[in-house]
């Protein structure tokens, strides 16, 4: 079965400091697996995707194979980066069928100042 | 471009009763998702539609669930009788017929059921 984990329900930092928000997967195959965030009385919305390979907001995820895991990175933190962290996978893009997504629990991010 | 909408924002019920939710999507998706997050859990996914045809309703929990989307446009979603372990936050999203596939999601209704 399909899952996604991450380990940390909150997680708070400094200002400036780093932040790494895990998120391992178990699937069987090559799935796609993307951060979502949902920043205070907004919709969820969507930060990274790995097939993009792009940074957003200072934000970079790498896809570990050997490791099923998907952490979000990003080397300065800012207040405006508090919000709630979803870590998500659905299956390759392969034409048409249902891309469901699978979500971990998330994780709420808080940047002190 | 308008994005995804989701009527009531709120919803309190007493068990037993019944709750339509309803969802518009991006004009021009085919595809529309409905996925509900319960308190302490992880958003799950319910049922897919393209258009007005269901293509996965694997996640559906049972038949007091029904949802439709007639005409391909907006879709509803019913609860009835609802229990107390349906409260939690729905949500829609919605993804372009064609690649990449990234869905849009509406802001939820939060559905409280005393």
């Amino acid at each position: 079965a399909q899952r996604v984990t991450q380990p940390e329900k909150l997680l708070s930092v400094f200002k400036g400091a780093p932040v790494e928000l895990k998120c391992n997967y178990s699937y069987s195959g090559s799935p796609e697996l993307f951060w979502y965030v949902q920043y205070s009385r907004q919709r969820l919305q969507l930060l990274l995707r790995h097939i993009s390979r792009e940074s957003i907001k200072g934000f970079t995820a790498d896809l570990n194979k050997g490791e099923t895991s998907f952490h979000l990175k990003k080397p300065f933190a800012q207040e405006e980066d508090s919000a709630m962290y979803y870590c998500a996978l659905s299956r390759s893009y392969s034409g048409a069928g249902s891309y469901q997504l699978t979500f971990g629990k998330g994780t709420k991010l808080s940047v002190i100042p | 471009e308008a994005g995804v909408t989701q009527f009531p924002s709120h919803s309190v019920i007493e068990k037993g009763q019944t709750v339509t939710l309803r969802c518009d999507p991006i004009s021009g998706h085919d595809n529309l998702y409905w996925y509900r997050r319960v308190m302490g859990k992880e958003i799950k996914f319910l049922l897919h539609f393209v258009k007005e045809s269901k293509q996965d309703e694997s996640g559906m929990p049972n038949n007091r669930f029904l949802a439709e989307r007639t005409g391909g446009t907006y879709s509803t979603l019913k609860v009835q009788p609802a229990e107390l372990e349906d409260s939690g936050v729905y949500f829609c999203a919605s993804s372009h017929p064609q690649g990449p596939y990234e869905q849009y999601f509406g802001p939820g209704t939060r559905l409280t059921v005393t």
